[in-house]
């Protein structure tokens, strides 16, 4: 079975520093997309970042980044400037890939910021 | 533009007891996707519905059910509630149905599900 692995429980960041959270995924796919959501104590997921596999070009919007490691499976979030906004849970997501749509989530990644 | 609505925002039931649970989409969407979310399991597919047709269904047992009407509105049904079933459902809703390099999916605030 697909999964998806983020390995990191907790982080926490300074504010206005930069904070990397690590994602691995397995999928036997070659075309696929990789999401980061995040989901804040409202609970509503909110889409942050997507990356789209078959681009070599990591995927940014704002003071959000990725670094995709294809070979690797590696798809790393880098927040730049982190605001107190950011504290949230960030879940890294995959499709299973094949016929069966949606996503698979990881286990989530809870930022705190510090002023 | 109003996001996804999710009703009610929170539910209290008995073992045993059956729940409905309603999702509506964003205008023009015609994909909903339901998931589970707790602790331990994290967050869980259930089902996707599109054009009133289920499309996926996640391992989840029979007693999760749903269903989507003309509008595209959204009911997902848990009978004969366990404890276990006690999480946080969030649905999310799509232009059309999954795939992935046309689909951002805008989730709704959840409902949370609680069985004593």
């Amino acid at each position: 079975a697909q999964t998806v692995t983020q390995s990191q429980p907790e982080m926490s960041v300074q504010e206005a520093e930069t904070v990397t959270l690590s994602c691995t995924y397995d999928t036997s796919e070659s075309d696929y997309y990789l999401f980061w959501y995040k989901q804040p104590p409202s609970r509503q997921m909110i889409l942050v970042i997507r990356q789209e596999a078959y681009k070599q070009q990591n995927a940014t919007e704002n003071r959000f980044s990725v670094n995709f490691q294809k070979a690797a499976k590696s798809f790393s979030l880098k927040i730049s400037d982190s605001q107190l906004g950011d504290a949230a849970m960030y879940f890294c997501a995959s499709p299973p890939g094949g016929s069966q749509g949606n996503l698979i989530f990881g286990k989530g990644t809870k930022l705190s910021v510090k002023p | 533009k109003a996001g996804v609505t999710q009703t009610p925002r929170y539910l209290i039931k008995t073992r045993g007891q059956q729940v409905t649970l309603s999702c509506s989409p964003i205008s023009g969407h015609r994909s909903v996707s339901w998931y589970q979310q707790t602790p331990g399991q994290g967050l869980q597919f259930l089902f996707e519905y599109f054009s009133e047709t289920q499309r996926n269904k996640g391992n989840f047992p029979g007693r999760f059910s749903g269903r989507q009407f003309s509008n595209s509105r959204s009911e997902m049904n848990v009978s004969t509630l366990e404890l276990g079933d006690s999480a946080l459902y969030l649905c999310a809703s799509s232009v059309n149905f999954w795939r992935a390099e046309n689909t951002e999916a805008f989730f709704g605030q959840g409902t949370r599900l609680t069985v004593v």
